[in-house]
């Protein structure tokens, strides 16, 4: 059974400084991992999608990094902002055809 | 990008009362959606997969005769919460997929707040 666990659970940080949130799955038979950001009471914004056959991919000030065969991802934000701050989830699609989400990292971004 | 409406985003009912949440693909032909369920503080759990013109899948644990899913279009999902009670106060999203490609980005509803009163 495919589990997602993202670490940390929450992180504070003041503005400016690089960040990295960190995302582990425990099959690594997937089809690609997608990166989300989530604000209070609201749904979904897909941020970044990499695919099984991917290294990385870019958007901005982000870049995700995955690494299928020790099972990891990672979302990298740099120079945050306060707006940047949110839950962000992680989430495998695995090939049972699922898209299987980490608990997520709560972010805040002091100004 | 792909745009999935979800209404209503909030809903205050009564115990024993039943909700019906619709999600509709905007701008394309949604095959499949997902409807997913969050508690606070917490990540999306999946309730189950609905295929156009088919019965939903189920995930282990998700009452099918409480949790009604109907998928009768290619662009409409509805999500019924029959005989609501307290403990069914979540927040409810769903996502759609576009016609059979997994390396397809998943896009989502804003989701709809329950409160059971």
């Amino acid at each position: 059974k495919q589990e997602v666990t993202q670490i940390p659970a929450a992180l504070s940080v003041p503005e400016g400084e690089n960040l990295v949130l960190n995302c582990s799955f425990t099959d690594s038979a997937i089809y690609n991992l997608q990166w989300f950001r989530q604000d209070p009471g609201k749904g979904l914004t897909s941020l970044l999608l990499i695919q099984s056959s991917q290294r990385e991919q870019t958007s901005g000030r982000l870049n995700a990094s995955l690494d299928k065969s020790s099972g990891r991802s990672t979302l990298y934000i740099a120079a945050s902002q306060p707006g940047d701050s949110a839950t962000y989830l992680c989430a495998v699609y695995n090939q049972g055809g699922k898209l299987i989400f980490g608990q997520g990292t709560e972010l805040s971004v002091k100004p | 990008g792909a745009v999935v409406s979800q209404h209503p985003s909030r809903v205050i009912c009564k115990s024993g009362t039943s909700v019906k949440i619709e999600c509709r693909s905007l701008d394309f032909q949604a095959t499949t959606m997902f409807w997913y369920r969050q508690f606070p503080k917490q990540s999306l759990m999946l309730m189950a997969t609905s295929n156009e013109g088919s019965k939903a899948t189920y995930e282990q644990g998700v009452e099918k005769d409480k949790f009604l899913i109907n998928h009768a279009s290619l662009t409409l999902s509805t999500l019924t919460v029959t005989s609501a009670h307290p403990e069914d106060s979540s927040f409810y999203i769903c996502s759609a997929r576009g016609e059979g490609n997994y390396n397809e980005k998943l896009f989502f509803g804003s989701g709809t707040q329950l409160s059971v009163l």
